[in-house]
């Protein structure tokens, strides 16, 4: 089945820094790539995603890139603010239309100091 | 957008009673939901895979006699924790697809045995 691996687990910036968070994934069949920003005690809020027939997606101060060759894609967040410190997980999709099982990352500790 | 519901938010019980969780999709029908477990400072673990009519597809090492999933329409699906061991308490969240908003999750239900 698939595997997820994240990395960092802990991440800590100055505000106004840029953040990088980076996954890889095992089933070359995984197609649809999310990333979620979870805070304490709720569930997890989607906050970028992409396909597989992509390599680069931009939303404002967020964006995502994937190597489908290499595996792996990643989360960029730059001009961070004391409002992004978060937990931030990875997943991945196999399936048509989101239709597969989503498996996550073990997730990224984002401390953004004022 | 799509929303999904999760009833209750928390719930304390006794050991060895039964707690029933509720999901529901409140702006549209979800044929598939999933459920995950969450541990403290941990990832969502996926348990099982709810469809709508049928029997839940529960993953490798998940108890289906003690997670019982029910998706007995298009727009609930309930997980009841049968015998609950203060094992079992974790944050609990469900997750439904609708289209083209792909994956929408609850907000979770912290489970607390005593």
């Amino acid at each position: 089945g698939e595997n997820v691996e994240q990395h960092p687990s802990t991440l800590s910036v100055q505000e106004g820094d840029s953040a990088v968070i980076k996954c890889t994934y095992s089933d070359s069949a995984s197609n649809y790539f999310p990333w979620y920003k979870q805070e304490l005690g709720k569930g997890p809020q989607l906050i970028i995603d992409i396909r597989s027939n992509v390599g680069e997606k931009k939303d404002q101060r967020i964006a995502v890139t994937l190597n489908k060759t290499a595996k792996h894609f990643s989360l960029h967040i730059t001009e961070t603010q004391p409002e992004d410190s978060a937990v931030y997980f990875c997943a991945a999709s196999t399936g048509s239309s989101n239709t597969g099982k989503l498996i996550f990352g073990q997730g990224t500790t984002l401390q953004v100091k004022p | 957008g799509a929303v999904v519901s999760q009833h209750p938010s928390r719930v304390i019980c006794k050991s060895g009673t039964s707690v029933k969780i509720e999901c529901r999709s409140l702006d549209f029908q979800a044929t598939t939901m999933f459920w995950y477990r969450q541990f403290p400072k941990q990832s969502l673990m996926l348990m099982a895979t709810s469809n709508e009519g049928s029997k839940a597809t529960y993953e490798q090492g998940v108890e289906k006699d003690k997670f019982l999933i029910n998706h007995a329409s298009l727009t609930l699906s309930t997980l009841t924790v049968t015998s609950a061991h203060p094992e079992d308490s974790s944050f609990y969240i469900c997750s439904a697809i609708r289209g083209s908003y792909g994956y929408t999750f609850g907000s979770g239900t912290r489970l607390t045995v005593v």
